[in-house]
């Protein structure tokens, strides 16, 4: 079976770091993907790991561990803008397969 | 512009009224795929399709079929809606290789 873990919610204080985590147990494995998604709007692609480590992106950054079977998502310089939900995605046998997303609120 | 696009973006219908969701994208991807998003349950994946005339379930396939007679088309078809299929649809593309997908912009779905 696939099965995608990530926290629910989280809230964190603008120009904080935050830690966003997710597990997963999938047939087969292409790559994971971290999206955003704010209210009412379609998932932004934000990464992809495919090989274990760390990818920095701007003040996102995103880390696999394979043989773990999980990853993170790291905002730095949290801003208010970045509020929305962070969706884990991984590519196994079929075409992704997402988590339900963790709703970050940002406040001040 | 690379894009994923979908008609309408919002319909409010009657159980039973067969409808269509169209989705077309302009950049020459295999694979396609709809999904579902309600509160609580996250995206869940319709059908996908990985080319031409090439269809097959994802985990929540009931009371939908699709079709993929050309490579940037991919409707979504509800042959007799019920209110449990209100919900925010997306339609997204990607191409050979794992990378990015991209999604449409959504369509909010309600059925009285």
């Amino acid at each position: 079976g696939q099965n995608i873990d990530q926290p629910t919610e989280m809230t964190a204080t603008e120009g904080a770091i935050v830690q966003i985590n997710c597990t997963y147990q999938t047939s087969g494995f292409n790559g994971l993907f971290w999206y955003q998604q704010h209210a009412g709007e379609a998932p932004t692609f934000l990464s992809y790991n495919v090989l274990d480590g760390l990818e920095e992106k701007g003040r996102f950054s995103s880390f696999l561990s394979r043989s773990k079977g999980y990853s993170y998502l790291l905002l730095k310089e949290l801003q208010m803008k970045d509020s929305a939900s962070y969706l884990c995605a991984v590519a196994g046998n079929t075409p992704l397969v997402f988590g339900k997303g963790t709703r970050l609120s940002v406040i001040a | 512009e690379a894009q994923v696009t979908q008609n309408p973006r919002y319909l409010i219908t009657v159980t039973g009224k067969k409808l269509t969701v169209t989705c077309s994208q302009n950049m020459n991807h295999e694979y396609m795929s709809w999904y579902r998003q309600d509160p609580g349950l996250g995206l869940r994946q319709i059908y996908y399709s990985m080319n031409v005339e090439v269809t097959d379930k994802g985990d929540v396939p009931e009371g939908y079929k699709v079709s993929r007679k050309e490579k940037r088309n991919f409707p979504l078809i509800l042959e007799s809606p019920s209110p449990n299929q209100t919900s925010l649809y997306f339609c997204a593309s990607h191409g050979t290789g794992w990378n990015e997908q991209f999604f449409g912009p959504g369509t909010r779905l309600t059925v009285l």
